[in-house]
């Protein structure tokens, strides 16, 4: 019974490709996240839906999407992958206002 | 703004020390939540506390304590007799605001070792 999950754990795949991350919560939150942390283990923001809106859209390349189509899932497609886009990639979903957010494992997405 | 800074990139202490990990953050909102969050070296983040800028009352849980002051600005977390299953990388991490959605700003980690 995982609160958040994430699909693949890991994924490896050459530059150029497109690969998507697929995200659910079974938690009842309205709101869901992607965050990116970098080799030096720090973590961004990316994206952020509230029900099923997307809210927040920080300084991120259009390569990538988001994708949610129901209030428990939020995909991450990403375009054209380059080698700077290796990193960990961690959904995650909160409930309004209680603002503390649960995390999924994290997908390691390596590009070669 | 909002920043958090943490100044404590790495920290070592044998089994049974206690250990403090520094927090200071930066925000213009006068309502604003604090958070504390593990990542051990599997991976995943698991979420500690939260605090929201109405309760400066300190928070102890087990051998985990939280001490926020307003006045300067922290959110330090302190670990009493630190056990190795304590090694992990700690964020704190700052939520300005109201609303329904927010984001986590992030400090840049402790890395906590602990050896026997």
């Amino acid at each position: 019974d995982t609160a958040v999950s994430q699909t693949p754990k890991y994924l490896v795949t050459q530059m150029g490709n497109d690969k998507s991350i697929k995200c659910e919560q079974n938690l009842g939150h309205d709101t869901m996240y992607w965050y990116k942390q970098d080799s030096k283990k720090f973590l961004k923001i990316m994206f952020s839906y509230n029900n099923k809106e997307l809210i927040i859209n920080e300084t991120v390349p259009n390569r990538f999407s988001p994708k949610s189509p129901d209030k428990a899932h939020l995909n991450l497609h990403i375009n054209s992958l380059e080698l700077g886009d290796s990193a960990v990639y961690f959904c995650a979903s909160s409930q309004g206002t209680r603002k503390e957010a649960f995390f999924g494992q994290g997908t390691r997405l390596t590009v070669v | 703004a909002q920043k958090v800074t943490q100044a404590q990139t790495e920290i070592s202490v044998v089994e049974k020390e206690d250990v403090t990990l520094d927090c200071v953050y930066e925000t213009r909102d006068t309502t604003y939540y604090l958070f504390w969050y593990k990542q051990p070296p599997s991976g995943e983040l698991v979420f500690l506390i939260r605090r929201n800028s109405f309760d400066e009352q300190n928070e102890i849980s087990g051998r985990y304590s939280w001490n926020f002051q307003k006045s300067t600005s922290s959110f330090n977390f302190t670990i009493t007799a630190s056990q190795v299953v304590d090694s992990a990388v700690y964020f704190c991490a700052l939520s300005e605001g109201g609303g329904t959605a927010s984001k986590l700003t992030f400090g840049t980690g402790t890395r906590l070792q602990v050896t026997l």
